[in-house]
């Protein structure tokens, strides 16, 4: 069993549709959770950071975490065609050495006019 | 958020050789990072690199096939040595700042 569980998609939604995207992760000792945006042909893109459970709210993204049921989400709002891309999410148990990152598969999403 | 730099940004080479991947970084960081991201597959750790040590491998890589060099706080080198199909990927170096890792725009290679 993989570490991070994270669907491949494709995910295709309309134009200003709710996009849901989620994880699964076996591993308790995860306290750091993020989401990268990877277009094709760049880099990972740094979107969300969130340590531990709770909320995070930033413009049409939100980040879940749910430590108690291992479930991490990324929620997109009014989704646009820009926003079309993989999305991977990432976790660690720690900062500074304790750093290292373990990334689900990704999720492709399509976001169509 | 970090400005991070990578050469080449691509490159195709022939079984047996090697390539030297170069990572450059806007300003000082105490920890880079080399993942490999295969296709179809996630992002995979290679190695952890620390300025003035000798680089820290992940279970499945080792210094012979992948050499690291830290010479300093804003570069590091990345190795594929003897190079054959199944190492075929997108390199792509990070940086550590405060909580969150930033990414370079990686290096993809195909050898034949």
């Amino acid at each position: 069993q993989k570490e991070v569980e994270q669907d491949p998609g494709p995910l295709s939604v309309p134009e200003g549709a709710i996009v849901s995207l989620n994880c699964t992760y076996s591993n308790s000792a995860f306290q750091y959770f993020m989401w990268y945006r990877q277009y094709s042909r760049k880099g990972p893109e740094l979107l969300m950071y969130t340590y531990s459970s709770g909320n995070k709210e930033d413009g049409r993204f939100t980040a879940q975490v749910d430590k108690s049921s291992k479930y991490i989400s990324l929620f997109i709002r009014d989704s646009q065609p820009s926003d079309s891309a993989t999305y991977l999410c990432a976790m660690s148990e720690g900062t500074g050495t304790a750093s290292k990152l373990t990334f689900g598969t990704g999720t492709r999403l399509q976001v169509t006019l | 958020s970090a400005v991070i730099s990578q050469k080449p940004s691509r490159d195709i080479c022939q079984r047996g050789t090697s390539l030297t991947i170069q990572c450059q970084v806007d300003s000082q960081v105490t920890m880079m990072f080399w993942y490999r991201q295969q296709p179809g597959q996630s992002l995979t750790l290679i190695a952890t690199a620390n300025q003035g040590s000798e680089a820290t491998y992940e279970s499945g890589f080792v210094i012979d096939k992948f050499p690291i060099s830290r010479p300093n706080l804003t570069f590091s080198t990345l190795t594929v040595s003897n190079m054959s199909p199944e190492d075929s990927s997108i390199y792509l170096c990070s940086v550590d700042r405060g909580n969150e890792q930033f990414f370079g725009p990686g290096t993809r290679l195909t050898v034949l």
